[in-house]
């Protein structure tokens, strides 16, 4: 599966849009991406997912560069309450995927008032 | 609330006590995993359930051993732990290999926190 790579923290004054990006340099045809985070000590929460077109749910966007090397999440409107460790993840489609989620450390995003 | 439930929330347990951790799901998936998440690291997988066949082992210690009766509950024993298996336990579900993915969303539960003392 391929590599992931996120910047450790960032912080994001609330209300603004919070942009966290990620490296997927080796990324293949047939790879999803996905986000997910995790607030202090709960369980991960799925944001949101893309092969190559961008996509939007109520939560988030997410934009992936053309050749797919790397992508943007999008948090709009930034509250205290996207306070949390943010995962980007690349997963095969199809019978190539196990369901084997591999996390890294992520990036922590600050939210401040 | 995500339609995972794990008991109990925190457990404390001696070196040599047997006990169990437990998950349901009620979102009619047929995938489940247990995760662990030690202090200041990743989370790592443990286990993979496919129709209530184990289909993923990564490489746990035999002191681990889950169970998955059917698709909506499963289970982790625990016996002869170590202060070092102290950590967070996740449990997730997801729908299996149907479609174009597999696992595509998981479904995560808010964890057991384990303390091995």
């Amino acid at each position: 599966d391929a590599k992931t790579t996120q910047p450790p923290s960032m912080d994001c004054a609330e209300g603004r849009a919070a942009n966290l990006p990620c490296n997927h340099s080796t990324i293949s045809g047939n790879e999803y991406v996905y986000w997910y985070r995790q607030i202090h000590s709960q369980g991960p929460q799925y944001i949101i997912h893309g092969l190559k077109n961008n996509e939007t749910n109520e939560m988030a966007s997410l934009i992936i560069t053309e050749d797919r090397k790397s992508s943007t999440l999008i948090l709009p409107h930034a509250t205290l309450r996207d306070t949390a460790v943010y995962y980007c993840i690349v997963l095969p489609g199809g019978s190539s995927n196990t369901g084997k989620l591999i996390f890294g450390q992520g990036t922590t995003l600050q939210v401040k008032p | 609330e995500t339609g995972v439930t794990q008991t109990p929330r925190h457990l404390v347990m001696g070196m040599t006590n047997k006990k169990s951790l437990k998950c349901e799901q009620h979102l009619g998936h047929n995938a489940m995993y247990w995760y662990k998440q030690s202090a200041k690291k990743p989370l790592e997988l443990m286990f993979v359930y496919n129709f209530k066949e184990q289909t993923e082992n990564n490489s746990v210690p035999s002191r681990f051993s889950p169970e998955c009766p059917n698709s909506s509950h499963l289970f982790l024993h625990l016996h002869t732990l170590q202060p070092e298996d102290s950590a967070l336990y996740l449990c997730a579900s997801s729908h299996p290999g149907t479609g174009r993915l597999w696992g595509e969303t998981q479904y995560f539960g808010p964890g057991t926190r384990l303390l091995v003392l």
